[in-house]
C-alpha cells in the first residue's frame, strides 16, 4: 500500500529555517516524480517543487532560491529545506507522488500525504 | 505562468443533480489537465487526469472533457459524498498551477 507521511512542521519566526520530511512506503521515491504542494489557511492549492526520478528539480517562483527539494533513496524519503521563511509561507505542506519517471510524463499526482502545518509568525 | 480560471467559484446543487465545472487556461495546455476533489481537513484526491481519463476507483458519474484551453468536469448525478471543493491543475508547463477551486455545496 502506498503511503506518504509528512513531518517537520511547526511554528517558526520570520527569517528562520525548517526542514520537512515525507517518508514514503509501498513504492520507491527514486522512481517517481515527487512533489511538494502547499495550501495557506482557507486558500487554494499552490504547487511548490518537483524532484524528477532522474534528479532534475523545479520550483515555483515564490520559493525559488529559498527552498530546496531533495531525497534520500536509502531512507525512501523526500525533503523540503525551507530557508528565509516569510509569513506568506504559512500553509499546510503536502507531498504528492507523480507517475513513474521512467515510464511516463508528469501528468497527475495520484497519492498525497496528510500534510504538515508550517506557521511563520513572530 | 499559466493561469487557470475555474467557474463557478461556488455552486449550490441538490442530490441527483447534474453539475458541470469549467476550467479555462490562459494558454493552450494540450490535455495536461487533472481534476482533484478536496474535503475539509483532508488531502486532495485525484479524480481525472489527461483531461478525460478517470482515475482507478473513482465512480463513473465523474467525467472530464476538453483540450487546449477549455476543460470541464461533470458529475452526472450528485451523491452526498460529492459535496467538496474541486480543483483543476495544469501539468503542461512549469510552474505547475492550480485553479482557484469550486466549492460545491448542498442546496
Amino acid at each position: 500500500e502506498v503511503q506518504l507521511v509528512e513531518t517537520g512542521g511547526g511554528l517558526i519566526q520570520p527569517g528562520g529555517s525548517l526542514r520537512l520530511s515525507c517518508a514514503a512506503s509501498g513504492f520507491s521515491v527514486s522512481r517517481n516524480y515527487m512533489n511538494w504542494v502547499r495550501q495557506a489557511p482557507g486558500k487554494g492549492l499552490e504547487w511548490v517543487s518537483v524532484f524528477y526520478g532522474g534528479g532534475s528539480t523545479y520550483y515555483s517562483d515564490s520559493v525559488k532560491g529559498r527552498f530546496t527539494i531533495s531525497r534520500d533513496n536509502s531512507k525512501n524519503t523526500l525533503y523540503l529545506q525551507m530557508n528565509s521563511l516569510r509569513t506568506e509561507d504559512t500553509a499546510v505542506y503536502y507531498c504528492a507522488r507523480g507517475p513513474d519517471f521512467w515510464t511516463g510524463t508528469l501528468d497527475y499526482f495520484d497519492y498525497w500525504g496528510q500534510g504538515t502545518l508550517v506557521t511563520v509568525s513572530s | 505562468d499559466i493561469q487557470l480560471t475555474q467557474s463557478p467559484s461556488f455552486l449550490s446543487a441538490s442530490i441527483g443533480d447534474r453539475v458541470t465545472i469549467t476550467c479555462r487556461a490562459s494558454q493552450g495546455i494540450s490535455s495536461y489537465l487533472a481534476w482533484y476533489q478536496q474535503k475539509p481537513g483532508k488531502a486532495p484526491k485525484l479524480l481525472i487526469h489527461a483531461a478525460s481519463t478517470l482515475q482507478s476507483g473513482v465512480p463513473s458519474r465523474f467525467s472530464g472533457s476538453g483540450s487546449g484551453t477549455e476543460f470541464t468536469l461533470t458529475i452526472s448525478s450528485l451523491q452526498p459524498e460529492d459535496f467538496a471543493t474541486y480543483y483543476c491543475q495544469q501539468l503542461n508547463i512549469y510552474p505547475l498551477t492550480f485553479g482557484g477551486g469550486t466549492k460545491l455545496e448542498i442546496k
